[in-house]
C-alpha cells in the first residue's frame, strides 16, 4: 500500500491562508470519510488536528479546516501565525483489510 | 481522561532483542485501538500495524509483517511493540496511539531507540 502524496513543503505569510493537500487513491482517502490531518512541532509527538475529514477535536483552532474531493484531502489554516510552523501529516483509514496510511509530511513555514 | 505513557530510550546493539511499552492509564483498554507508530530520524510517520486488546486482534502493515511482533496484556493495560533481531534501520523514534478508524487522537510521548555496534 503505498503513502499518501502531501507536497513536500507550503509557507505564507502571517495572517494569509495555505492549503496542503494530500491524495490518495479510491480505496483510502476515496473510499472512506476517515481521514485525520496531524501536526507535529520538532521533537514533539504529533497531535491531531482534524478527523473524519473535517471535524475539529476540542482545543484546535477553526483557523484549521478541512475538505475532500475525490481521492484529494486538503487542509487549509487561515490566519496564519507563527506557532502553526512545524510539520503536517494526513492519514486515512483503508478499510478492515488494508492498514492506515500516512501521507509524507508537508513542512509549513510562516514567513 | 487517557493517557498513554511508553518506556524510556534503549540503546542497542544489531542482532540485541528489545520489547518496549506503552501503558493506557485511562479506563478503556480493553475496548480501543492501539497503533504503533515508527518515525526514522529527519522522516515521516509510518504506520505499523494496531492491536485490539479485547481480543488480541492484530494488524500489520506490509512494511512491518514480520519484522515486529505486537501484543498486549489487557490485565495491565499495557500494549508492545518487540523485536527479535534489532538492526541499525531500526533505529527510530516509535509512538504508540489510541486509534479509531485511523484516527489516532491520543498519543504517547515516544520510544526514542538506538541500534548501534
Amino acid at each position: 500500500q503505498s503513502a499518501l502524496t502531501q507536497p513536500p513543503s507550503a509557507s505564507g505569510s502571517p495572517g494569509q491562508s495555505v492549503t496542503i493537500s494530500c491524495t490518495g487513491t479510491s480505496s483510502d482517502i476515496g473510499g472512506y470519510n476517515y481521514v485525520s490531518w496531524y501536526q507535529q512541532h520538532p521533537g514533539k509527538a504529533p497531535k491531531l488536528m482534524i478527523y473524519e475529514v473535517n471535524k475539529r477535536p476540542s482545543g484546535v483552532p477553526d483557523r484549521f479546516s478541512a475538505s475532500k474531493s475525490g481521492n484529494t484531502a486538503s487542509l487549509t489554516v487561515s490566519g496564519l501565525q507563527a506557532e502553526d510552523e512545524a510539520d503536517y501529516y494526513c492519514n486515512s483509514y483503508g478499510g478492515h483489510n488494508n492498514p492506515v496510511v500516512f501521507g509524507g509530511g508537508t513542512k509549513l513555514t510562516v514567513l | 481522561e487517557v493517557q498513554l505513557v511508553q518506556s524510556g530510550a534503549e540503546v542497542k546493539k544489531p542482532g540485541e532483542s528489545l520489547k518496549i511499552s506503552c501503558k493506557d492509564s485511562g479506563y478503556s483498554f480493553n475496548s480501543n485501538f492501539i497503533a504503533w507508530v515508527r518515525q526514522m530520524p529527519g522522516k515521516g510517520l509510518e504506520y505499523m500495524g494496531v492491536i485490539y486488546p479485547g481480543d488480541s486482534n492484530i494488524r500489520y502493515s506490509p512494511s512491518f509483517q514480520g519484522q515486529v511482533t505486537i501484543s498486549a496484556d489487557k490485565s495491565i493495560s499495557t500494549a508492545y511493540l518487540q523485536w527479535s533481531s534489532l538492526k541499525a534501520s531500526d533505529t527510530a523514534m516509535y509512538y504508540c496511539a489510541r486509534e479509531y478508524y485511523g484516527r489516532l487522537d491520543w498519543w504517547g510521548q515516544g520510544t526514542l531507540v538506538t541500534v548501534s555496534s
